[in-house]
């Protein structure tokens, strides 16, 4: 099975750029998509497709996917970003959805 | 627009059967593409099952041994069926709608969740 791998945990001061890892092989050759789910709530689509924000999603975050890496940035940082970030994939192999192990995304 | 709202016990005995139901409003199950994606307490998410359009099902290789995924039309709800639980299946629940294509998939919106406890 596809294994993606995120780092636990990303810290950053509010106005900082916060970038949020999701690592697999190759995984520059599929598409990612990423969730924001904040404490006690279900998950939220925040990208799809590697670049692509969903309507009500705010121009601050940006995707990108190259080579083994696809990365979550979100710019300007506030408070209300603070939040367990995933990132998922599909595994044409095994033809089912994985999903990174998550990020926490503390606003210092 | 899509809501979706899950339903079904809080607690379930060790070696019995999960039954949770999901209900879609702003559109027809016929329509679109449906998962369960589980959340066990503090971890990370673990997709279970989908049910498509036509009504083609695809399970978790690790949990298909344990699994059905079904639907009412009628009701515009579908559900998912666990058997055999144990304390690991203990998890917040969601219902999602599928987007994408057979090669990408993503879930959009996603029910509020539903904690399941396997305990006696």
């Amino acid at each position: 099975s596809y294994v993606l791998t995120q780092p636990p945990s990303v810290s950053v001061a509010p106005g900082e750029t916060a970038r949020i890892t999701c690592a697999g092989n190759n995984i520059g050759s599929i598409s990612v998509h990423w969730y924001q789910q904040r404490p006690g709530q279900a998950p939220l689509l925040v990208m799809f497709y590697d670049t692509t924000r969903p309507s009500g999603i705010p121009e601050r975050f940006s995707g990108s996917n190259s080579e083994n890496t696809a990365t979550l940035t979100i710019s300007w940082v506030e408070a209300g970003d603070e939040a367990d970030y995933f990132c998922q994939v599909w595994d044409n192999s095994g033809d089912h959805p994985v999903f990174g192990g998550g990020t926490k995304l503390s606003v210092l | 627009q899509v809501q979706v709202q899950e339903s079904g016990p809080g607690l379930v005995k060790p070696s019995e059967t999960l039954s949770l139901t999901c209900t879609v409003s702003g559109a027809s199950i016929r329509d679109y593409d449906w998962s369960w994606i589980r959340q066990p307490p503090g971890k990370g998410l673990e997709w279970i099952a989908y049910i498509g359009y036509t009504g083609i099902t695809n399970y978790n290789p690790s949990l298909e041994s344990r699994v059905t995924i079904s639907r009412d039309t009628s009701k515009n709800q579908f559900s998912l069926q666990l058997r055999s639980v144990t304390a690991a299946d203990t998890a917040v629940y969601y219902c999602a709608r599928d987007h994408g294509s057979s090669t990408s998939k993503w879930f959009d919106p996603w029910g509020q969740g539903t904690l399941v406890t396997v305990s006696s």
